[in-house]
């Protein structure tokens, strides 16, 4: 399968700070890339969607303003957590699509633990 | 809505066989995933289904019934690192990925 790398693995900020995540798809052009968080023993929550070059669409409940997605490339996704909270503390996973795969299959980043102290 | 049903939590003997059940109900159907989880690190995948039947590969199988909204993952000659979170996403009619809440599945020796 494809490789999708996610930096950092873990990171612990202040509150109030900013911080942000990137993903990179490293063997594949990622026309497609999901934001997931997750919360302790719970499943996947999708965060938002982005298309290469375009604004993400972000599900009902999720702050923009708070979580902003670039995906200024075909490689690459950054999520910034803005003015980061104690309750934003959790592990976000970045998800990757692009040609050559179908319209079905996603790779997984490693995942991120974000704790805000 | 949608929604993805399966058991919270399963146990089973380290050489065993475990079957964990999925039903779901979505907005249209473009394949069922299983992914596993392990604690502190993102999924893996393990199978697709997309037609109904049985899709064996190595120790791990995944069975689909469209017309049932069902499917499950049968593991089989369990071994301890088999423990993990076993997930269930169904991608709809958008290519959305509408995911299960998870199986932990805990193997004793």
């Amino acid at each position: 399968g494809a490789v999708v790398s996610q930096h950092p693995s873990r990171v612990i900020c202040k509150s109030g700070t900013s911080v942000k995540i990137e993903c990179r798809s490293l063997d594949f052009q990622a026309t497609t890339m999901f934001w997931y968080r997750q919360f302790p023993k719970q499943s996947l929550m999708l965060m938002a969607t982005s298309n290469e070059g375009s604004k993400a669409t972000y599900e009902q409940g999720v702050e923009k303003d708070k979580f902003l997605i670039n995906h200024a490339s075909l490689t690459l996704s950054t999520l910034t957590v803005t003015s980061a909270h104690p309750e934003d503390s959790s592990f976000y996973i970045c998800s990757a699509r692009g040609d050559g795969f179908g319209d079905t299959e996603a790779f997984f980043g490693q995942g991120t633990r974000l704790t805000v102290v | 809505g949608q929604n993805i049903d399966q058991p919270t939590e399963m146990t089973a003997t380290e050489g065993a066989i475990v079957q964990i059940n999925c039903t779901y109900q979505t907005s249209g159907f473009n394949g069922l995933f299983w992914y596993q989880q392990h604690a502190g690190e993102a999924p893996t995948f393990l199978s697709y289904n997309v037609l109904d039947g049985l899709e064996e590969k190595g120790r791990f199988s995944s069975f689909l019934s469209r017309s049932k909204g069902y499917s499950y993952l049968l593991l089989k000659e369990l071994q301890m690192k088999d423990s993990a979170s076993y997930l269930c996403a169904v991608m709809d009619s958008n290519y959305q990925l509408i995911w299960g809440a998870g199986t932990k599945l805990i193997i004793k020796p």
